[in-house]
């Protein structure tokens, strides 16, 4: 079945840095990457859609500039948060769709983001 | 996307039939209803999806009433690893717009 891999599984960084998270699609092309974040015994609340090759479509209230996200190729996406703060920490997770995914959207494993 | 309605716990004995409600009264003729899972700290996981009629996998069973305003998730012979809160969503078959997830239901699986 499809499959898409997340990593790093989790990343402690210091206050004002950067991380990076990457998303790919291992066995299947993904014209369109979700990014959502989730916040401890919350719902996944969507932060924003990648299409390859085009600009990320942001959702109300996330910032585009602090949240990075490049869909340069068919199997990866990446999410940038950028001069990360605490209140940055979360759970971040990606979901994929590729051409023929008649199932659904295909979920990565998540990445847990402390900011210290 | 339709909105659906799902209560928030729910609680299984090992061994019995979990049996997950959803309500989407105001679902469209194209939309379909998907259900997802996810265990503490991962990614969620497709379960089944359906339009109309009743579906059936390794995983799961998918009832849909016939006026589609409601579903139920039916887990057959549910095991410890099934604690997870279960998200019932509703949307078009086609496209490649977001999936949006409601509170969904935190299912405990008792020994």
């Amino acid at each position: 079945g499809a499959v898409v891999s997340q990593h790093p599984s989790w990343v402690i960084c210091k206050s004002g840095t950067s991380v990076k998270i990457e998303c790919r699609s291992l066995d299947f092309q993904a014209t369109t990457m979700f990014w959502y974040r989730q916040f401890p015994k919350q719902s996944l609340m969507l932060m924003a859609t990648s299409n390859e090759g085009s600009k990320a479509t942001y959702e109300q209230g996330v910032e585009k500039d602090k949240f990075l996200i490049n869909h340069a190729s068919l199997t990866l996406s990446t999410l940038t948060v950028t001069s990360a703060h605490p209140e940055d920490s979360s759970f971040y997770i990606c979901s994929a769709r590729g051409f023929e995914q008649g199932q659904g959207y295909t979920f990565g494993s998540g990445t847990r983001l402390t900011v210290v | 996307d339709a909105k659906t309605t799902q209560p928030t716990s729910m609680d299984c004995a090992e061994g019995r039939a979990a049996n997950l409600p959803c309500n989407h009264s105001t679902i469209s003729g194209n939309e379909y209803v998907y259900w997802y899972r996810q265990i503490h700290s991962q990614g969620p996981q497709y379960i089944i999806h359906g339009l109309k009629n009743n579906e059936t996998n390794e995983m799961a069973s998918l009832i849909i009433t016939e006026d589609r305003k409601s579903s139920t998730l039916i887990l057959p012979h549910a095991t410890l690893r099934d604690t997870a809160v279960y998200y019932c969503i509703v949307r078009v078959y086609f496209g490649n717009e977001k999936l949006t997830f409601g509170t969904g239901t935190r299912l405990t699986i008792i020994p």
